[in-house]
């Protein structure tokens, strides 16, 4: 059981805009930035997007997050076929003191 | 531009101890305000965050993993250790290390990770 929620799969089509959900509680997001982390199939984890909407160099702009209260969204415009992969929200938990990742979100482009 | 990458072996039986090393190259192990982290992702599963060393060896453990977790660093050889004890089919995943920076009040991100190292546990 994560302490982050994010729907285990979501899907699109080539050109269209997908969003990803995250949510927690006051004492992660609530309190912390989200980071987002890419991972293409067979391969680590890759960071996507940090401090909540901040892109890494080399990370296409039709990757953007936002962060609202206790809840952050990925979205993904334009979709592209190598954007399949697994896509994973994390966060700093100030009452664990620790890090907590949401389940991973499997997008897969139809 | 810090590259990471784990060590270990690949099988470990029940009860024992499990332990995997990430050394550290492109930049050294005891520069900047780094935490150094374990992480892994169980066959099918989320990431789970295990720990965090810094370069002086102060840690900060997963609660639900700390009794059994022990991280070390070795800043001559510019690496980094996980033992993990009294192991489970459970524990069985891909294991990454990977690199996060730190200032008084703040956590920032994961980056870079290492590849990741599968570990089993069987008899």
């Amino acid at each position: 059981q994560s302490v982050l929620t994010q729907p285990p799969s979501a899907s699109g089509t080539p050109g269209q805009r997908v969003t990803i959900s995250c949510s927690g509680s006051n004492s992660n997001i609530g309190s912390n930035t989200v980071n987002w982390y890419q991972q293409l199939p067979g391969t680590a984890p890759k960071l996507l997007i940090f401090r909540n909407d901040q892109r890494p160099s080399g990370v296409p702009d039709r990757f953007s997050g936002s962060k609202s209260g206790t809840s952050a969204s990925l979205a993904i415009r334009g979709l592209q076929s190598e954007d399949e992969a697994d896509y994973h929200c994390s966060a700093w938990d100030d009452r664990l003191n620790g890090w907590v990742f949401g389940g991973g979100t499997k997008l897969t482009v139809l | 531009q810090a590259q990471l990458k784990e060590s270990g072996p690949g099988l470990v039986k029940p009860s024992q101890t499990l332990s995997l090393t990430c050394i550290v190259s492109g930049g050294s192990i005891s520069s900047g305000s780094y935490h150094w982290n374990w992480i892994r992702q169980s066959p099918g599963k989320g990431l789970e965050w295990i720990g965090e060393v810094d370069h002086s060896g102060g840690t900060n453990y997963n609660p639900s993993l700390k009794s059994r977790v022990t991280m070390s660093v070795d800043t001559s050889k510019n690496q980094f250790s996980l033992e993990l004890s009294s192991v489970t089919a459970a524990d069985a995943a891909v294991y990454y290390c990977a690199r996060s920076y730190y200032s008084a009040n703040y956590r920032s991100w994961f980056d870079p990770w290492g590849q990741g190292t599968l570990v089993t546990v069987s008899s």
